[in-house]
């Protein structure tokens, strides 16, 4: 069974503090990486995707993907309490699937 | 506006009463999908469609069936629904046929089977 997996959390970080939200898979043959923010009792919400290794950067959010580690993170600089809620890690598994992991909930203290 | 639309949003029934839940985007896009959110196991791809009469299983298929008619439309059909399908479910689309592309949510639909 090919996974997805996230520390479940609840991670806390004080307002403009930097977190960092990890995810490993097993599925080697993944080419696709995406993050979603999840708030609670609502849809999700893509933060960004990421296909190459290495750094993609999109305002205060940035992408990090290691394929040798088999390893995703997201990094949120200078957090907000408007940042807390549960963050999805996907992959897309062979040509067609997506899996999800459990997702890790964050919170930013003011 | 761009979106994924479901309905109904909220559903109380009754074990082995057939139910659908309707999916439609009005984005063009070609791939659909549906999942289920449960405390603890995450999203779970039930069944997606990668274009019109083209549907296939994901991880957790039993006791679901789709179809996939026109490109816009993706119902998730229950026949016989039981309590363990008392979950909250989200249809979603993404331009492409393949797994390589941002999905967009619809707002789901949280169904109780009692």
């Amino acid at each position: 069974q090919k996974e997805v997996e996230q520390n479940s959390g609840p991670l806390s970080v004080p307002e403009g503090a930097i977190a960092s939200l990890n995810c490993t898979y097993s599925d080697r043959g993944s080419q696709s990486f995406f993050w979603y923010r999840q708030y609670s009792g609502k849809s999700p919400e893509l933060i960004m995707f990421i296909y190459s290794n290495g750094d993609k950067e999109d305002g205060r959010f940035t992408a990090q993907l290691n394929k040798a580690s088999q390893y995703v993170s997201l990094l949120i600089r200078d957090s907000q309490p408007s940042d807390s809620a549960t963050y999805l890690c996907a992959v897309g598994s062979g040509t067609y699937k997506y899996i999800f992991g459990t997702g890790t909930r964050l919170k930013v203290l003011a | 506006e761009a979106q994924v639309t479901q309905n109904p949003r909220y559903l109380i029934t009754v074990t082995g009463k057939k139910l659908t839940v309707t999916c439609s985007q009005n984005m063009n896009h070609e791939y659909m999908s549906w999942y289920r959110q449960d405390p603890g196991l995450g999203l779970r791809q039930i069944y997606y469609s990668m274009n019109v009469e083209v549907t296939d299983k994901g991880d957790v298929p039993e006791g679901y069936k789709v179809s996939r008619k026109e490109k816009r439309n993706f119902p998730l059909i229950l026949e016989s629904p039981s309590p363990n399908q008392t979950s909250l479910y989200f249809c979603a689309s993404s331009v492409g046929t393949g797994s390589n592309q941002p999905q967009h949510f619809g707002d789901g639909t949280r169904l109780s089977i009692l």
